[in-house]
């Protein structure tokens, strides 16, 4: 299953709204998982099920969608979440990643 | 807490073998699968494949299968990736990281090693 995430890149400022978009190649009920990276660091868990927030991360953090078509939304940028972000299907092995998406400060 | 600490950083020559551990602490280790993901320099995330703590049953991703072998040792609660047959290319990030209730997530990763293959 290939997951192909958009864009690839993003520049935005604190405060903005920002949505990122991760497709399946085929569905994979809610079997999504949303990581967040930042440089020299281990992948951090977001969002599991498509839309279920990791204890301990914000409420401005949210996910949805299900089958093919997926959303991580970030309602309002903080400083913290520059970083680069990851979608990953464990619906099926092996279980593929999207090839991320790196949120900078515009 | 729940934590993956994994060994230290290591250099090998080409066709060389390098065995990475992942030691679990702060919950059942034999209950929930070991997951190892690499991550090239600059690059993205590459699943490698699982390994199951109470069964020694393992997967791997068809990129690997040949040269990889996932092991463990339950009694030091320790998983352990081997890759073989290493290439430049190998050089990267390797992280384990432990499914999330009813393998949903990745919810717990170790914090990598650095794998440099130079001859």
């Amino acid at each position: 299953i290939q997951l192909t995430q958009s864009p690839s890149s993003l520049s935005a400022s604190v405060g903005d709204r920002v949505t990122i978009t991760c497709r399946a190649s085929q569905g994979i009920s809610s079997f999504l998982a949303w990581y967040q990276q930042k440089p020299g660091k281990a992948p951090k868990l977001l969002i599991y099920a498509a839309s279920t927030l990791q204890r301990g991360v914000p409420s401005r953090f949210s996910g949805s969608g299900s089958g093919t078509d997926f959303t991580l939304t970030i309602s309002s940028l903080q400083p913290e979440d520059f970083a680069t972000y990851y979608c990953q299907q464990l619906e099926s092995y092996p279980h593929t990643f999207g090839q991320g998406t790196k949120l900078e400060i515009q | 807490q729940v934590q993956l600490v994994q060994s230290g950083a290591e250099v090998k020559k080409p066709g060389a073998s390098v065995k990475v551990s992942c030691k679990a602490s702060g919950y059942t280790f034999s209950n929930y699968d070991i997951n190892w993901v690499r991550q090239a320099t600059g690059q993205g995330l590459e699943w490698m494949g699982w390994m199951n703590p109470y069964s020694g049953n393992t997967g791997y991703a068809q990129t690997f299968q040949g040269r990889v072998t996932m092991t463990k040792n339950t009694s030091i609660s320790t998983a352990y990736m081997e890759l073989s047959g290493l290439r430049s290319e190998d050089t990267a990030v390797y992280y384990c990281a432990k499914y999330g209730d009813y393998k949903y997530s990745l919810d717990v990763w170790g914090q990598g090693t650095t794998v440099t293959v130079s001859s």
